[in-house]
């Protein structure tokens, strides 16, 4: 089983759409959690960290479930720059690196 | 602003050359990774080094080995490269493990 998993999409949606990734983790042990993104043929970057409290930055909600073992983003208002695809990133206590999601694709459609 | 850079935008290599990737980051970071990135595969990643000299596998590590003499560069060494070693390669540096990473903007290799 894959320690992280999303659903790769593709997402296309009209703008000023909202929408929303979920992204499932295995280990209960994971510790942080962040969203990343990443356009085409470029790093990735990262987008914003996500805290059991649930957290928003402007458009951007990002939450946290740990019983359900998942997080999830929220974009609202959806632009055509939001066109990227997203990567849910997780850290698991005892592990010295980040494990990546395949990522989710999301394209805005004007 | 952190930055990490990478030697080279785009390379191309043959079958058996042996190649050299390099990473650098400016911000003091002790840990640094080696990723490579295939379509419908995500992030995979190859090493990581959590200090000067000291270096880990990642989930991929065949075909690869890594250098870290400097504690602000990790080098990616292909041996002998092969067709299926095309790829993005990615290098990122992070402050500690449960921190973000930042990424460099890859080297995207041919081999042919």
């Amino acid at each position: 089983r894959k320690e992280v998993e999303q659903d790769p999409g593709p997402f296309n949606v009209p703008e000023g759409a909202t929408v929303a990734f979920n992204c499932t983790y295995s280990n209960s042990a994971s510790q942080s959690f962040f969203w990343y993104r990443q356009d085409c043929r470029k790093e990735p970057k990262l987008l914003m960290s996500v805290y059991s409290s649930g957290n928003e930055d402007g458009r951007f909600t990002a939450q946290l479930n740990r019983a359900s073992q998942y997080i999830s983003l929220l974009i609202r208002d959806s632009k055509l720059s939001d066109s990227a695809t997203y990567l849910c990133v997780v850290t698991q206590t005892g592990a010295n690196n980040l494990f990546f999601g395949t990522g989710t694709r999301l394209t805005v459609i004007p | 602003d952190v930055k990490v850079t990478q030697s080279s935008r785009y390379l191309v290599k043959r079958t058996g050359e042996k190649v050299f990737l390099e990473c650098v980051q400016d911000m003091d970071h002790e840990n640094m990774f080696w990723y490579r990135q295939d379509p419908g595969l995500g992030l995979r990643l190859i090493y990581f080094s959590y200090d000067v000299k000291m270096k880990e596998k990642g989930d991929i590590p065949e075909g690869y080995s890594v250098s870290r003499e400097k504690k602000e560069r990790f080098s990616l060494i292909l041996e002998s490269a092969s067709t299926n070693q095309t790829s993005m390669y990615l290098c990122a540096s992070s402050p500690g493990p449960y921190n973000e990473q930042f990424f460099g903007p890859g080297t995207r290799l041919t081999v042919l």
